[in-house]
């Protein structure tokens, strides 16, 4: 159990253009889902908590209007890349929290995003 | 903010033998650590979870230990075996209050050879 998807596990796109990154958990419904980024070497840095039918809260130097969460249902988040750039090519993580689970989180796979 | 300190070395471990990793922290106590395990190109895997009351938690050959007076969490895998090579990563709920999003540390890189 406790399975969290995420899709597309990798994506190429041009500059400028968006991109959507699709977070589901599987078997459990999810009332907190977690944004994390992570360059080559680097440690998981959160961007966003994502809580269901609210607005997403922003980690500092995090720009909202250019990741845009949005978290509709209980199973599923989605992460929009607006305008993207190449030093927006990273690792993008999700992970999601249960209803009944006070600080248990389960991760996604990742999305490999590169922007030529 | 939390800071982590990771050894972000490699560390070279003779199979059958017992990997000790260590994780710092500054700042805040946390509610809880974490530690996952990650392998290249793949999300984090939980492996196990201390809350700041507890000394000491097992599972199979896996141990945590968590020492709020000296800031520092142990990781110890006994009977090490070569598929336990991966990265490492400590995480502490990110503002102390235990219900909001993880900081990481950069992981240590740990190499199981046979």
């Amino acid at each position: 159990g406790a399975v969290v998807s995420q899709h597309p596990s990798w994506v190429i796109c041009k500059s400028g253009t968006s991109v959507k990154i699709e977070c589901r958990s599987l078997d459990f419904q999810a009332t907190t889902m977690f944004w994390y980024r992570q360059f080559p070497k680097q440690s998981l840095m959160l961007m966003a908590t994502s809580n269901e039918g609210s607005k997403a809260t922003y980690e500092q130097g995090v720009e909202k209007d250019k990741f845009l969460i949005n978290h509709a249902s209980l199973t599923l988040s989605t992460l929009t890349v607006t305008s993207a750039h190449p030093e927006d090519s990273s690792f993008y993580i999700c992970s999601a929290r249960a209803a009944d689970s006070y600080n248990e989180q389960f991760f996604g796979p990742g999305t490999r995003l590169t922007v030529l | 903010s939390q800071k982590i300190e990771q050894n972000s070395e490699a560390l070279n471990i003779q199979e059958g033998k017992t990997a000790t990793l260590t994780c710092n922290y500054t700042n805040y106590s946390p509610a809880y650590l974490q530690w996952y395990r990650q392998d290249p190109g793949r999300g984090p895997v939980f492996l196990l979870l201390i809350r700041e009351n507890e000394k000491e938690k097992r599972k199979e050959r896996l141990k945590v230990t968590f020492d709020t007076t000296l800031k520092q969490s142990l990781f110890h895998i006994t009977a090490s075996q070569p598929a336990d090579s991966a990265t490492y990563l400590c995480a502490l709920d990110s503002t102390g209050g235990g219900a909001d999003g993880l900081t990481f540390g950069k992981g240590t890189h740990l190499i199981i050879q046979p």
